[in-house]
């Protein structure tokens, strides 16, 4: 059965602190991975992996996949409080329209 | 503006109702996505549609339905046969079918409660 799973489930900084997020997988015929913010409603798009060990960045947030170990890592850093919501994970399969999501990691970060 | 709209933010429903959540789309996208959202359970995947008049179960499909008669609309009715509806819903679309190279766009969700 196909499954991702993330940790940890939730986590509370401090604003300033790192945190890195992790979302592990085991899917048949993987082709790319996918992070979202989701704040009180629609997640909004983050990243999205194909390949294994490069970098997406896009300010404070950054992402890698590495396809040998079947995980990836959500860093960010100098963390603001704006940064506080569910963080989902999820991965799409070769021949399947389905992308299979994690449970999510809700992010708390104090001021 | 382009988007996906969903309607209504709220519903109250009693039990043995059936009741009908709208998702419409202006962005011209051919495949649509009804997920279910319980806390600490992640996204499910309820229906998705890849073209007009076409559309598939996904992993908790019992007790829905949809219909996709227009590529910019994917109503979800709940009916009575669902037996623990109360949960939030999400829609989505994607530039082309699968999701797989291209991200999925999230409508607002309605939040479906059960007295």
């Amino acid at each position: 059965e196909d499954k991702v799973v993330q940790s940890p489930l939730s986590l509370v900084v401090h604003e300033g602190d790192t945190v890195t997020l992790n979302c592990s997988y085991e899917v048949t015929n993987f082709r790319s991975l996918l992070w979202y913010k989701q704040e009180k409603k629609a997640p909004t798009f983050l990243f999205m992996l194909t390949s294994s060990g490069i970098e997406k960045k896009s300010g404070r947030l950054s992402s890698i996949l590495d396809k040998k170990e079947l995980f990836s890592i959500l860093n960010i850093t100098a963390t603001q409080t704006g940064d506080s919501a569910i963080y989902l994970c999820a991965v799409g399969r070769g021949g399947s329209e389905k992308l299979v999501f994690g449970k999510g990691t809700k992010l708390t970060v104090n001021p | 503006d382009g988007g996906i709209t969903q309607s209504p933010k709220y519903l109250f429903r009693k039990e043995g109702q059936n009741v009908t959540l709208s998702c419409e789309q202006n962005l011209n996208h051919d495949a649509m996505y009804w997920y279910r959202q319980d806390p600490g359970q992640g996204l499910r995947l309820i229906y998705y549609s890849q073209i007009v008049n076409d559309f598939q179960k996904g992993d908790i499909a019992e007790g829905y339905s949809v219909s996709r008669e227009k590529k910019e609309s994917f109503p979800l009715t709940v009916t009575s046969a669902q037996k623990n509806p109360t949960a939030f819903y999400l829609c989505a679309s994607s530039i082309l079918a699968g999701g797989l190279y291209n991200e999925l766009f999230f409508g607002p969700g309605t939040r479906l409660t059960v007295l």
